[in-house]
């Protein structure tokens, strides 16, 4: 079945350093979706990626979707401890496109 | 608009027993997804239902039930409870139309 990994699984960095996690499915994706969950709280929708080949900014975030829609990833510039939690990639079947697969997830530490 | 609610937020079973958990979806959300949560396998998803209907599957064993009634509320049943059953159970809503989810705050179900 598919499968999806993120990389790395754990980042620690002091606040105002820039971090990247990277999302890699086995299979090609209708869409990847990305997710933050906080210490002891739930997943929260960041953002959808469609295209091929799309890049989605909010604020300080950078999203980005590959040419094959096989590979993502999430960039965040100048961290906040305010972005510590896990970041989750999701991607959804091209048969089912609401069928998520979610990633492994790369947890961020942020220290001042 | 109030946010995905789940009962009950924990729960503490048996080996053997069986566990009915409740989510209720936003407003006019239709579709209702369920993921367990384990820190080894991660966010696995469970069954989706649209409109009364199972529309997605995960593998997951038959134990593993769910229904959704006309409102839109979605229950998920696990017989015959195993000690790897314990989890938090997310619940996750959407409006149909769109595939970005919104979750619950999950119940933790422990079993012992």
């Amino acid at each position: 079945g598919q499968q999806v990994m993120q990389i790395p699984q754990y980042q620690h960095v002091q606040e105002g350093e820039d971090f990247t996690t990277y999302c890699n499915s086995s299979t090609t994706l209708s869409n990847i979706q990305w997710y933050k969950q906080r210490p002891g709280g739930h997943p929260v929708f960041l953002i959808q990626l469609v295209k091929s080949g799309e890049v989605k900014k909010q604020k300080r975030l950078t999203f980005q979707f590959g040419e094959a829609k096989k590979n993502s990833s999430l960039h965040i510039t100048a961290t906040q401890t305010t972005d510590v939690g896990t970041y989750f990639c999701a991607g959804g079947d091209t048969g089912t496109a609401s069928k998520l697969t979610f990633g492994t997830g790369t947890r961020l530490q942020v220290t001042l | 608009k109030a946010g995905v609610t789940q009962t009950p937020r924990y729960l503490i079973k048996t080996r053997g027993q069986q566990v009915t958990l409740s989510c209720s979806p936003i407003s006019g959300h239709r579709s209702v997804s369920w993921y367990q949560q384990t820190p080894g396998q991660g966010l696995q998803f469970l069954f989706e239902y649209f409109s009364e209907t199972q529309r997605n599957k995960g593998n997951f064993p038959g134990r593993f039930s769910g229904r959704q009634f006309s409102n839109s509320r979605s229950e998920m049943n696990v017989s015959t409870l195993e000690l790897g059953d314990s989890a938090l159970y997310l619940c996750a809503s959407r409006y149909g139309t769109t595939y970005e989810q919104y979750f619950g705050p999950g119940t933790r179900l422990t079993v012992t």
